[in-house]
């Protein structure tokens, strides 16, 4: 079974970091794309970032370009999230997902979420 | 991929079938995907590649996709299937993602 627990999340400060993990389990990780995904309090979803599961590339929403950073560690099977120069409107809910390629990407799995709220 | 867009809301009563629409220029071309969202809970998917479902998903859950629109059908739907759905497209690349905005189904 696939299972994706994130954590990480908390209150920060306007300016200020914070970093998102996410512990993979259930299947083999390094083989995967992974991305992150948020939801702002009583929103739709935005993604916001995604790692290949080859080749290391990662990709952003232009919301957070600049800003948040994605990495993975394929020995640990976790993903993580470095959010830098938090915002007011990155208040939002976190999930990671696991991607699945079949005509194009998308999440086929999805973890519980971790809060992350930006305010002073 | 460009703006997909859903009506905000749909009610229907228990039994009866609800159907959900996402339009988008995109979608002649590319798949439709859909999610449902239960209040406090993760995003599940339910429907992919326009029409097929996932394992555990009720047969009830049905998908079709022609020209612009794009359609989630829930056949008899159950009280049990309140909650937003969501649609999703992507091209062949990992950050060209979009959500259409979200659909609250009401079912009572």
């Amino acid at each position: 079974e696939v299972q994706l627990l994130e954590s990480g999340g908390g209150l920060v400060e306007p300016g200020g970091s914070l970093r998102l993990s996410c512990a993979a389990s259930g299947f083999s990780f390094s083989t995967y794309a992974m991305s992150w995904v948020r939801q702002a309090p009583g929103k739709g979803l935005e993604w916001v970032a995604g790692f290949s599961g080859s080749g290391g590339y990662t990709f952003y929403a232009d919301s957070v370009k600049g800003r948040f950073t994605i990495s993975r560690d394929n020995s640990k099977n976790t993903l993580y999230l470095q959010m830098n120069s938090l915002r007011a409107e990155d208040t939002a809910i976190y999930y990671c997902a696991r991607d699945y390629y079949s005509s194009g990407y998308y999440c086929d799995n999805w973890g519980r979420g971790t809060l992350v709220a930006v305010s002073s | 991929s460009s703006e997909l867009t859903q009506p905000p809301s749909v009610s229907v009563s228990p039994g009866q079938t609800a159907r959900i629409t996402c339009s988008g220029d995109a979608l002649p071309k590319k798949s439709a995907y859909w999610y449902q969202q239960k209040s406090g809970q993760a995003p599940v998917l339910v429907i992919y590649e326009d029409s097929k479902r996932p394992s555990g998903i009720p047969e009830r859950f049905s998908g079709s996709s022609s020209g612009t629109m794009a359609t989630l059908t829930i056949s008899g739907a159950q009280v049990d299937d309140e909650a937003d759905y969501y649609c999703y497209s992507t091209d062949t690349s990992l950050d060209h993602r979009v959500f259409g905005g979200g659909t609250k189904l009401t079912v009572l």
